[in-house]
């Protein structure tokens, strides 16, 4: 049974519409991390946070929000998403340490 | 700037050879180094890990090199399998904000 949840699996979006990525994770970890993949960059951090109600920026976080409603859940914002931002996002789970992260199956979108 | 550095790029060996994948890094406040391996179309997972108290971890076929003087380690993967193939990659973390990787070594193993 998939720990990390994600979806929607596969998204397009037009370029200026708001995109939300939804994970849930059922470890009961505290940190959750958003990453994207991308051909020649590897995985890169966006946002993370240490538990609810609480976000971090990451490497990355230009153009992309993050919320953390509760333990379980970490969504990633697109509000005005651009061709820039098509690519793989993973979201991961970890715990305090952060030394294992569980990632979930990904999101590949498409912004046209 | 790149934290962590891997290479090479990509790496074939036939099966049973020794693959030898390289990584760097810059932050010395680094002190968990862990590798992933993610196949195609997956997501990637946790392969094995070290922390900077030890210079060598091994776990079956795969085994870490770590020279902290040096900020260098090796991931060494002996009697390589067509099974290992995959992007491995180095990461490094300095506590809980998430770990940075490298841009992975795509190895293929040849049968």
């Amino acid at each position: 049974e998939a720990a990390v949840t994600q979806s929607p699996r596969n998204k397009v979006a037009v370029t200026g519409g708001k995109v939300t990525l939804s994970c849930n994770q059922t470890n009961n970890h505290n940190n959750m991390y958003w990453y994207r993949q991308d051909t020649g960059h590897g995985l890169r951090l966006i946002h993370y946070s240490y538990g609810a109600g609480s976000t971090e920026k990451g490497d990355i976080p230009d153009g992309y929000k993050a919320s953390r409603p509760s333990q379980e859940n970490f969504s990633l914002i697109l509000e005005l998403a651009t061709p820039s931002q098509t690519s793989v996002y993973f979201c991961a789970s970890g715990d305090d340490r952060g030394t294992t992260l569980y990632f979930g199956a990904g999101t590949r979108l498409s912004v046209l | 700037q790149q934290q962590v550095r891997q290479s090479p790029q990509s790496l074939t060996v036939w099966e049973g050879e020794t693959a030898i994948l390289n990584c760097s890094y810059e932050d010395s406040t680094f002190d968990y180094f862990p590798w992933y391996w993610q196949f195609p179309r997956e997501s990637p997972a946790l392969l094995i890990a070290i922390r900077p108290v030890s210079n060598k971890k091994e776990d079956g076929r795969f085994t870490i090199f770590f020279n902290k003087r040096e900020k260098k380690l090796s991931l060494h993967i002996t009697d390589s399998q067509p099974g290992d193939s995959a992007t491995y990659f180095c990461a490094a973390s300095n506590y809980a904000q998430g770990l940075t990787f490298g841009l992975g070594t795509r190895v293929s193993v040849f049968p």
